[in-house]
């Protein structure tokens, strides 16, 4: 089956300041790739995705990209601001059936 | 995105005992799944409730342990039976609005500990 990495598990950036986080999947079949944003005491928001046929794509201060032959793909915020700061999930799963499998998250402190 | 609305959003509860959490859909969906979250960790998908057949479990979780019931297209439950210390954890609802592409929508999620 699949299996997600996820990189770092924690991250500490200042205000302003661009985070990336990366991830790794085994399943070459894997072609949508998903990224949520938990924050305390809530349920996982997706904010992005990407699927297969693309290599980058962005909405405002948030970009995923995907390098299928390496097999990882990234999640890039830049101006990091306070609200940013949660635990940011990546995912992978192949088409024709919703069961992803996650990373196991990354922790993202941003400080005023 | 859907709304989806899970209860109980927390509980404490005695070992031993049985818990069931509701899930509701503000529009109707194929498939639904329930996630289990343990404190600190990532998300592991227990099984997917269909509607009109029964639920198809992931390795590690039975049917006797965590039955499902899928009684409509827009609602669902899960119980944790017998539970002990280790079945505290969140247990999040979440739906495939769009129908088979993976773009999950996660409920609150029920945050349940077990004493």
């Amino acid at each position: 089956g699949e299996n997600v990495e996820q990189h770092p598990s924690t991250l500490s950036v200042q205000e302003g300041d661009s985070a990336v986080i990366k991830c790794t999947y085994s399943d070459s079949a894997s072609n949508y790739f998903p990224w949520y944003k938990q924050e305390l005491g809530k349920g996982p928001q997706l904010i992005i995705d990407i699927r297969s046929n693309v290599g980058e794509k962005k909405d405002q201060r948030i970009a995923v990209t995907l390098n299928k032959t390496a097999k990882h793909f990234s999640l890039h915020i830049t101006e990091t601001q306070p609200e940013d700061s949660a635990v940011y999930f990546c995912a992978a799963t192949s088409s024709g059936y919703s069961t992803l499998t996650f990373g196991k998250g990354t922790m993202l402190l941003v400080s005023p | 995105s859907a709304v989806i609305s899970q209860k109980p959003s927390r509980d404490i509860c005695q070992r031993g005992t049985s818990l069931t959490i509701q899930c509701q859909v503000d529009s109707q969906v194929t498939m639904m799944f329930w996630y289990r979250q343990q404190p600190g960790q990532s998300l592991t998908l227990i099984a997917t409730a269909n509607q009109g057949s029964e639920a198809t479990y992931e390795s590690g979780f039975v049917i006797d342990k965590f039955p499902i019931s899928r009684p409509n297209l827009t609602f669902s439950t899960l119980t944790v039976s017998n539970m002990s210390p280790e079945d505290s954890s969140i247990y999040l609802c979440s739906v495939d609005r769009t129908g088979n592409t993976g773009e999950l929508f996660f409920g609150e999620g029920s945050r349940l500990t077990v004493l």
